[in-house]
Formats: structure tokens, sequence, C-alpha cells
């Protein structure tokens, strides 16, 4: 099973600041990674997919990098809706896995 | 519009067992692969079992199941009727989640853009 890490697991930061957010597989999983955002009692949001892609309708301030086995959310100019809970998936390999999350506070 | 809406949760026994379903629409069904995620309180999602749609070929059923709902659940769907279903026995206090209906993007197995809203399976007795 691939196991993602997250790092840091919490993070609280000021509007306009910019987040950093580390995902990492305990084995290559190439480019299929995905980051959901979730907020309290919604399902989670797809933002990125294959690690840099952005989903319909996601603002622009959010992107990804990274392939193999490291993978960055970047959140640009941080807005106070961004407060949230962050999970990144790997579709790669059965089982799926996601990571346990950040929480990033604004 | 994708829609999809789970139904079917509730307080159940241990050792019960539960139903769920959950509806699609705006999109065509039969061709993606159908998810069940789940989520515990103040937990990470977990992947519970997928079924593959039409546009994923593969020499398998298609049929995926976590280790920890092996031989307890089934995953089914009907095309007819554009939904997908959960059937779970077994059920053990572990089990107690908000469970989520996922889509994967057609011709992929993974890749979760859509989600339903959730039903809440509570295992107690």
């Amino acid at each position: 099973e691939i196991v993602l890490t997250q790092s840091p697991a919490s993070l609280s930061l000021s509007p306009g600041d910019r987040a950093t957010l580390s995902c990492r597989a305990t084995q290559s999983i190439g480019i299929y990674l995905a980051w959901f955002q979730q907020k309290p009692g919604q399902a989670p949001r797809l933002l990125i997919y294959d690690a840099s892609n952005r989903a319909t309708g996601i603002p622009l301030r959010f992107s990804g990098s990274g392939s193999g086995t490291d993978f960055t959310l970047t959140i640009s100019s941080l807005d106070p809706e961004d407060s949230a809970l962050y999970y990144c998936q790997q579709r790669l390999h059965w089982p799926l896995t996601f990571g346990q999350g950040t929480r990033l506070d604004i | 519009e994708v829609y999809l809406l789970e139904s079917g949760g509730g307080l159940v026994q241990p050792g019960g067992s539960q139903r769920l379903s959950c509806a699609a629409s705006g999109f065509t069904f039969s061709a993606c692969t159908m998810t069940w995620v789940r989520q515990a309180p103040g937990k990470a999602p977990e992947w519970v079992s997928s079924l593959s749609g039409s546009s994923i070929i593969s020499r398998d059923s298609g049929t995926f199941y976590a280790d920890s709902v092996k031989g307890r659940f089934t995953i089914s769907r009907d095309n007819s009727r554009n939904t997908l279903y959960l059937q779970m026995t077994s059920l053990r206090a572990d089990d107690t989640a908000v469970y989520y209906c996922v889509r994967a993007r057609e011709r992929t197995n993974g890749l979760f853009d859509y989600w339903g809203q959730g039903a809440l399976v509570t295992v107690s007795s």
C-alpha cells in the first residue's frame, strides 16, 4: 500500500500570504496525485489532478507541482475562504490512498 | 450538471447489515468508474470500493475493495437506473463514517471529480 504523508499537519497564515503544502509518497506514483479541499460539513472538492492540473472552476491562486514521490500544493495570496482541510490522494495503485491532511487556518 | 445523491444511511447494530444507494444524473453513468469513499469523524477520507465503468478496458472484473471491507461489503451498479449500491454486512463500530458516492472521470479509475453529499452510517448498539 502506498502511504501518503502530508506536512505540516497544520498551518496558520494571514490573508495575502503564500501557503506551501507537501505530500510525500512511499513509492513513485508518477504524476497521479490529486489535491482536495474540504470545509466543515462538506464533501471534499477536487482542486488539482495529475499533480499540476487545476480542476474546473478552481482559482488560479491554486497550483500543484511534483512527480515521483514529492508533491506540493501552493496557494498564493491566501483568502480567508481558503481556511479548510487539504488532502492529497494517489490513483496509480490499488488500494487508492489519501494523506492524513493539512489543516490551513487563515 | 453532475449530481450524486446518497441514501440509506442510519443507525445499525453491530453485526447488522445496511444498503447504501447513490442516484446519479447529469453524465453517462455507465461509462464512469464509481466509488465509495468513507470518512470517519475527524479522520481523513478512506477509499472503500470501486466498480469500473465501460470506458475502462480491464482483463479482470473491474471490482476493487479495501482489505478492511473485503468479504463484508459488495459494490454493484444498475446502469439502467443510473444507481450505485453498497451492500454492507457484518458491520462493526469502526465502519461508522460518512459514506460518499464518488465519480471518477471517464477513462480513469481514481480521478475523483464529483462527490455526493454523503450518507452517515452509525454502527452502535
